[in-house]
């Protein structure tokens, strides 16, 4: 079966334009997380969904950045009037909410260079 | 707050040697643990998760352990290859709410032909 995909791979955005990424998670899969990496950091958490509620938006940096699921699959992360500081990769996750490990799969990320 | 270590940042090394590689956390609460593999430009691969009651995994050459009430885990890379460069993320799960990753800075490993 597929794995997560997200869309673009790879954006470039002048300063103060709005972006928009997308994340398709697999199949059936109840949790969606998304994350930023920083050159040369770990992934940081933003924020979760559990279907199409968002239970935590504790990570996100700015109310510049919203996400949302509406139908509890694909989901959107959207920055608004981007700054340089918001360059970075994100990653988007998803699980299935298993109680034995919770694990989560990862999409191949979507490169933000804002220029 | 959870912050998860990884020592040392870089490590280059010649081929077929052995290897540790390590990450430490601050809170022993945690649900499991997980090595990643990330490729420059690419997203992240599960190696080994470590639920909190286990105390190791292998899979091939690669044996990661768990030592929660010290904070601490070991990845063992034995025989090193070339393909093995790459920089390898720890990364421990808080044990409710969202269950959320927290990700230490990572290791990246030069294996040298």
């Amino acid at each position: 079966g597929a794995g997560v995909s997200q869309s673009p791979r790879y954006k470039v955005a002048k300063r103060g334009q709005d972006v928009a990424l997308r994340c398709d998670p697999i199949s059936g899969h109840v949790s969606l997380f998304w994350y930023q990496q920083a050159l040369g950091q770990g992934p940081e958490f933003l924020t979760y969904f559990q279907n199409e509620a968002q239970l935590d938006k504790s990570g996100l940096p700015s109310d510049r950045f919203f996400a949302e699921r509406p139908e509890g699959s694909v989901s959107t992360l959207k920055i608004q009037r981007t700054q340089q500081e918001d360059s970075a990769v994100y990653l988007c996750a998803s699980s299935f909410l298993s109680f034995s490990t919770y694990e989560q799969y990862f999409g191949p990320g979507t490169r933000l260079t804002v220029t | 707050k959870q912050e998860v270590t990884q020592i040392p940042a870089a490590l280059s090394v010649p081929e077929g040697e052995n290897l540790v590689l390590n990450c430490s956390f601050t809170d022993s609460a945690i649900y499991n643990l997980q090595w990643f593999r990330q490729d420059p430009g690419k997203g992240l691969t599960s190696l080994l998760l470590i639920q909190s009651s286990q105390r190791e995994q292998t899979s091939g050459r690669l044996n990661a352990s768990l030592d929660k009430s010290s904070g601490r885990s070991t990845l063992y890379i034995a025989a090193s290859q070339p393909g093995d460069s790459a920089t390898y993320l720890c990364a421990v799960t808080l044990p409710s709410g969202t269950y959320k990753y927290i990700f230490g800075t990572g290791t990246r490993l030069k294996v040298l032909a």
